[in-house]
């Protein structure tokens, strides 16, 4: 089991620069999620998607967001454009189930910085 | 919707001593409780969890205790080492997962 896989590791860019990020989901789990963690709000939930589908985006702070599933097997998060409160390390989870009482799984986040 | 709280936000122990660590949830829906360590450069990793059926649960120097009446569960190191210096959450679920907002634990050598 690969657990969570997520890229790039680490993302610096301008502020207005389009920025994507991925992620890869363990085998099976059939939930996925995005959150953003920062020191002055903790861990936010931003999206999760069950059987491919968006089921809750109302973490998603702005139309700058979008997220995408287009198979099981992999998510992408967009910003465009960028700004430099967006800066913070992005994590993606997953789940073996209907997105509720059962352990979430991790990745090891995208650090971005936007300057 | 489900606030939890936790404390304390630090925690500075001696190697060898016990950890607590105290959440309180609001919704009493919730059933399922999870604890996660995030070490540096890491995401958060699942540790220990409990669901609403159960007062207890033990793995080795990790317990976690649940209080359904009061609304709030802990977290419990016994015997600590370094390697457990790191940032533990709580979470608390029904339907949706929210995070406490973290505890940083030191264990000084």
């Amino acid at each position: 089991d690969a657990g969570v896989i997520q890229s790039p590791r680490h993302e610096v860019t301008e502020m207005g620069q389009e920025v994507t990020l991925r992620c890869k989901p363990i085998s099976g789990h059939n939930s996925l999620f995005w959150y953003r963690q920062t020191m002055m709000r903790g861990l936010e939930l931003l999206i999760y998607f069950n059987n491919n589908v968006p089921i809750d985006d109302s973490g998603m702070p702005e139309d700058r967001f979008s997220a995408k599933m287009p198979n099981a097997s992999f998510s992408t998060l967009k910003i465009q454009p960028s700004e430099p409160r967006d800066s913070a390390v992005y994590f993606c989870a997953s789940e073996q189930g209907d997105g509720s009482n059962q352990p979430q799984h991790f990745g090891d986040g995208t650090r971005l910085s936007i300057l | 919707g489900e606030n939890v709280e936790q404390h304390p936000s630090t925690l500075s122990v001696q190697e060898g001593d016990s950890a607590v660590i105290k959440c309180t949830y609001s919704d009493s829906a919730s059933n399922y409780f999870p604890w996660y360590k995030q070490e540096l450069g890491k995401g958060p990793q699942l540790i220990i969890d409990i669901r609403s059926n159960v007062g207890e649960k033990k793995d080795q120097r990790i317990a976690v205790t649940l209080n359904k009446t009061a609304k709030h569960f802990s977290l419990h190191i016994t015997e600590t080492q370094p390697e457990d210096s790191a940032v533990y959450f709580c979470a608390a679920i029904n339907n949706d997962m929210r995070f406490g907002a973290g505890t940083r634990l030191t264990v000084k050598p």
